[in-house]
This record gives structure tokens, sequence and C-alpha cells, in this order.
């Protein structure tokens, strides 16, 4: 069974590139069958989408944070990572990565999640 | 990109059915058969409940079941149990080749 794990700072100063790697264990980031994402939740409010990513560099970026947002993936340690720069109070939420399967060419859930990690933008 | 609607909350009794709706649009969910629903308890990651707008992921209970009418689908859970406690949010993917999330309903077992 796929698990995720994400890792990071808890804290960055405004202005500064928050940065979390996401480390799946229990089966291939390689897996051609999935594609690999990022979504976060502010504090007491819903979730929003951020990302996706595939195994061979291929991205799908929320249109509100495309301008701020990189990803990347290391198939050799099996985890991909975002970056996202020049951050502000309203970054400060909790991070998620999770697992996308493609169906038909198109991935539209999320089969395993991460326990998510807070990141709060605070100088 | 607009989250998809839902109302803040519901409630109901052990045993209860309810039903949660997320309405979208035509480019959204009323465009697609591409809504899930999570469930997510406090402090918890979200856990998917229902793909497809109607299939059932292996290990989730009978008693949650989805459906679409038009842009509004739809999360029933029947024989409602105090574990069904907890905020759910309905996704969907969007004509943007965006995808989207509802904003999340706290359902409440009396």
């Amino acid at each position: 069974q796929v698990q995720l794990q994400e890792s990071g700072p808890g804290q960055v100063k405004p202005s500064q590139t928050l940065s979390l790697t996401c480390t799946v264990s229990g089966g291939s980031i390689s897996n051609v069958g999935y594609y690999w994402s990022w979504i976060r939740q502010h504090p007491g409010k819903g979730l929003e989408w951020i990302a996706f990513i595939y195994y061979s560099g291929s991205t799908y970026y929320n249109p509100s944070l495309k301008s701020r947002l990189s990803t990347s993936v290391d198939t050799s340690k099996n985890h991909f990572s975002l970056r996202l720069t020049s951050v502000t109070a309203a970054d400060t939420a909790v991070y998620y990565c999770a697992r996308a399967p493609i169906v038909g060419a198109i991935m539209y859930y999320f089969d395993s999640w991460g326990q998510g990690t807070l990141v709060t933008v605070s100088s | 990109q607009s989250a998809l609607t839902q109302p803040a909350s519901v409630s109901g009794s052990p045993g209860q059915s309810i039903t949660i709706s997320c309405a979208g649009t035509s480019s959204d969910v009323g465009g697609y058969n591409y809504v899930s629903w999570y469930q997510q308890h406090p402090g918890k990651a979200p856990k998917l409940m229902i793909y497809g707008v109607s299939n059932r992921p292996s290990g989730v209970s009978t008693r949650f079941s989805g459906s679409k009418s038009g842009n509004t689908a739809s999360l029933t859970i029947s024989g409602l149990q105090a574990e069904d406690e907890a905020d759910y949010y309905c996704s969907s993917y969007t004509a943007s080749i965006t995808w989207v999330f509802g904003g999340g309903t706290r359902l409440t077992v009396l």
C-alpha cells in the first residue's frame, strides 16, 4: 500500500520561498498510471488544488499560483517537490501531497494522501 | 476558478439518511462525470469516499453513495453513524484543465 509523507520547514518568512518534498513509499513514483499532486488547506478552510506532476516532468498548475510555482520529480529518490516563491501570510496552510490515478487520460480523484504538513508564513 | 458550492453544515440522527449537495456549472460538475467526494476528520488527511460521481473505492461502506443531476452532484449517507461525523468535500475536473474543490460541509450526527 502506497504511503506519502510531506517534509519541509514549518515556518517561512514573508517574501521567501516555501519548499516541500513528498516522499513516496510502497510504490514507484515512476508508475505510468499515476500523477502526483499538491493540495493545500488554509486554517479552518476548504481544500485548494495546487499542482499535478508526472514522473516525466509533465505538469498542470493552478492558474492562481502558476507565476510563483515550480515543481520537480526525483525518480531516484522516489519523491517530488514543490517550490512556491514570494510567500505571504495567505500561503499559510496545511500542505498535502496526494496520488491521482490516470483514468482515460484524465486524473480526477485523489486516492492516497499524505498526513499533511503545516507551513506558517511569519516573520 | 470558483469553488464548488456546498452547504456549510448538515445534521442528522443516527440511523437517518442525509444528502450533501455540490453545485457547479456546465464547465465542471455538469460537463463531466469526474466528481469525487472526500471525508475529513479533524486533524486528519482527507479520505476518498466516491469517485466518478458514484463509484465507491474498495473498503468504503455501502452506506455512502453518489449521484449527479445537471450541474449538481450529491453525496448520500444512509444509516448515519457517529463515526460519519466529519467534514465532506466534493471535487471536480473542469473544462479549463484544472481541478476544483467545494467549500466543504460539516456533518453533525446528533
